[in-house]
């Protein structure tokens, strides 16, 4: 069972462009939700996060938008460059028994082409 | 990554060995945690630690062990059990137990022969 849902697979954008990927969750538990962005052959860094408490947050170019009542959440990357060309991952986290734990979405493969 | 490092950067393994993983972290964080990633999937929990001489398992720990008698190291072995080992294996940290931000490591790729 697939706990987040993310979409695209991949995405290709113009230099200059916005970049939007989407995930959806179910468990309404959740309570904190990164995005992550990983280089080829490095481990993922986080990018940014938000909190169930607000509908939007921004860190320079990039912008998460929370919908709680749909369960959706979204990044935005404003004025794509060729430099942002990575896989993004996003996830959610809830305190479970024995920690606090994230559950990830699978991945979606961007594209800047110059 | 940064205050964390995972050793080797590849590893190369025959079916039927046990291979060891470290993840070592000077950020003097409490948790910490092993993640396998697979190409096109997303990272899926295979052991988790939030004090010394404590963990428990995740979502895939069949053919997995780990111990963490250091705060600051927490070795994952890959036993023979596994099934399919080849994988890019994660460590990540968080400062305090039940802390919701992860901070990972670069990573071991294994490949089994």
């Amino acid at each position: 069972q697939q706990q987040v849902k993310q979409s695209p697979q991949s995405l290709i954008v113009q230099k200059g462009g916005i970049s939007i990927i989407n995930c959806a969750y179910e468990n309404t538990a959740f309570d904190y939700f990164p995005w992550y962005q990983q280089f080829p052959g490095k481990g993922p860094a986080l990018l940014i996060a938000i909190r169930p408490d607000v509908s939007e947050k921004k860190e320079g170019r990039f912008t998460i938008s929370f919908n709680k009542s749909a369960k959706q959440f979204s990044l935005h990357i404003m004025d794509s460059q060729p430099g942002d060309s990575a896989t993004y991952f996003c996830a959610a986290g809830e305190a479970g028994a024995g920690s606090y734990q994230l559950t990830f979405g699978k991945g979606t493969k961007l594209s800047v082409i110059p | 990554d940064g205050g964390i490092t995972q050793s080797p950067k590849y590893l190369f393994r025959k079916e039927g060995q046990n291979v060891t993983l470290s993840c070592e972290q000077n950020l003097n964080h409490d948790a910490m945690y092993w993640y396998r990633q697979d190409p096109g999937q997303g990272l899926r929990l295979i052991y988790y630690s939030q004090i010394v001489n404590d963990f428990q398992k995740g979502d895939i720990a069949e053919g997995y062990s780990v111990s963490r008698e250091k705060k600051e190291s927490f070795p994952l072995t890959v036993t023979s059990a596994q099934k399919n080992p080849t994988a890019f294996y994660l460590c990540a940290t968080a400062d305090r137990p039940f802390t919701d931000t992860q901070y990972f490591g670069p990573g071991t790729r294994l490949t089994v022969l």
